[in-house]
């Protein structure tokens, strides 16, 4: 099982309507999730990070924390053209030896909307 | 401008020489990444540090090298015996592992 599992898309949502990306993760001792976004050539910059269980906003974003289901998503509203682009979920946990703490990057889903 | 500088922006390597990317970051933050990306692929971890003169090899750390000798620095070295080089290379740097990293605008490095 991969540490850190998204679709890969591509997800297509009409202008205007609601993108779910969505994430999913294996350790359950992860304390730590974010959301990237990276367009086609650019490097990833921050949309949200999430710590506790629920929903946190901001503008358009909306994340979601399931610690118990062990999901974490991004709910995008009012999606625009210009929201296209990879999203890159991320999650912190511990070094299978060593104990250190990293963070896992998923494969990312690829979000299209259509004008 | 606090930020993160990666150089060059692109970079080519000839068969059997050692190349060495820049990072360097005036966040002051304690932890710093190298990963790798390949076209149409998620981010593969290379080095981290979470301190000064300390660092650990991630996920595919073979044929890297890195140094972690100034809070500012964290430079990565692809030597000859990476046999398939040709990548975007991506540093980040974060407050702490459980904070979000900021990245810089990646290295692109092919071979010649």
């Amino acid at each position: 099982q991969k540490e850190v599992e998204q679709n890969s898309g591509p997800l297509s949502v009409p202008e205007g309507a609601i993108a779910s990306l969505n994430c999913t993760y294996s350790d359950r001792g992860s304390q730590s999730f974010f959301w990237y976004r990276q367009y086609s050539g650019k490097s990833p910059e921050l949309i949200m990070s999430i710590y506790s269980n629920g929903d946190k906003e901001d503008g358009r974003f909306t994340a979601q924390l399931n610690k118990a289901s062990q999901y974490v998503s991004l709910l995008i509203r009012d999606s625009q053209p210009s929201d296209s682009a990879t999203y890159l979920c991320a999650v912190n946990n511990r070094e299978r030896s060593g104990g250190y703490q990293k963070v896992t990057f998923g494969t990312g889903t690829k979000l299209q909307v259509i004008p | 401008d606090g930020g993160i500088t990666q150089s060059p922006k692109y970079l080519f390597r000839k068969e059997g020489q050692n190349v060495t990317l820049s990072c360097e970051q005036n966040l002051n933050h304690d932890a710093m990444y190298w990963y790798r990306q390949d076209p149409g692929q998620g981010l593969r971890l290379i080095y981290y540090s979470q301190i000064v003169n300390d660092f650990q090899k991630g996920d595919i750390a073979e044929g890297y090298s890195v140094s972690r000798e100034k809070k500012e620095s964290f430079p990565l070295t692809v030597t000859s015996a990476q046999k398939n080089p040709t990548a975007f290379y991506l540093c980040a740097s974060s407050m702490s592992v459980s904070q979000p990293q900021h990245f810089g605008d990646g290295t692109r490095l092919s071979i010649l």
